[in-house]
């Protein structure tokens, strides 16, 4: 069973609407990261929640994390073609290591 | 700070053969790691490592060799190549894997 559930798994959309992707799962975590990976290159950390309820904003994405910290939204408003890319959200565990696990993540096309 | 590096970009390997993926990285960060993500996968944990002198199996370790004689080296060894090794490999680092991960980027592997 898949511990990450980021759905959809493809987007295309158009530059200047808005969208949403989504991170679930049936575990509670102590965080959840968000990564932008381009083709050709390493996944990059968008930024990392911590407490459930938690809002933060990095320009036009907004990030949410679950009030009962299993699942987390990012939100992006009026999207750019520099949005594409694929997102993957990752968690530590609660059980004390170190490890992070990935989602399969959802692939962002932003049409101009 | 060059952040993380990997040699090589790119590998052709035969079946059978063994090869050394290396990782530098520069910001003096404890944790490092070696995943692989196979097409329209995200990344799969294979090695981490809390210090020098330090590591443990991540989620899929069969095939693979690490060592960490310094704070800044993280290579990463396949004995015995097989094509269900071929891949993207990526290292990251992290001062606590809870404050995100900083990733190369990547080498792409190809076992025939």
């Amino acid at each position: 069973t898949q511990l990450l559930e980021q759905s959809p798994q493809f987007l295309s959309i158009q530059e200047g609407e808005n969208l949403t992707v989504y991170c679930n799962s049936s575990s509670v975590f102590s965080s959840l990261q968000w990564y932008r990976q381009e083709p050709g290159e390493g996944p990059v950390l968008l930024v990392t929640v911590v407490t459930g309820g938690e809002v933060k904003k990095l320009k036009r994405l907004t990030f949410q994390f679950g009030d009962a910290r299993k699942d987390s939204s990012l939100h992006i408003t009026a999207a750019q073609p520099g949005d594409t890319g694929l997102y993957l959200c990752a968690v530590v565990s609660n059980f004390g290591n170190e490890k992070l696990t990935f989602g399969t993540g959802t692939r962002l096309t932003i049409i101009p | 700070n060059a952040g993380v590096t990997q040699t090589p970009k790119f590998r052709i390997l035969k079946i059978g053969q063994s090869m050394t993926l290396q990782c530098t990285q520069d910001m003096n960060h404890n944790y490092m790691y070696w995943y692989r993500q196979d097409p329209g996968m995200g990344l799969k944990l294979i090695y981490y490592s809390v210090g020098a002198g330090i590591t443990d199996k991540g989620e899929v370790p069969n095939g693979y060799n690490v060592s960490r004689s310094t704070t800044e080296d993280f290579p990463l060894r396949l004995e015995l190549a097989a094509p269900s090794q071929t891949s993207v490999y990526f290292c990251a680092s992290s001062m606590t894997s809870g404050r995100g991960q900083y990733f190369g980027p990547g080498t792409r592997l190809t076992v025939l």
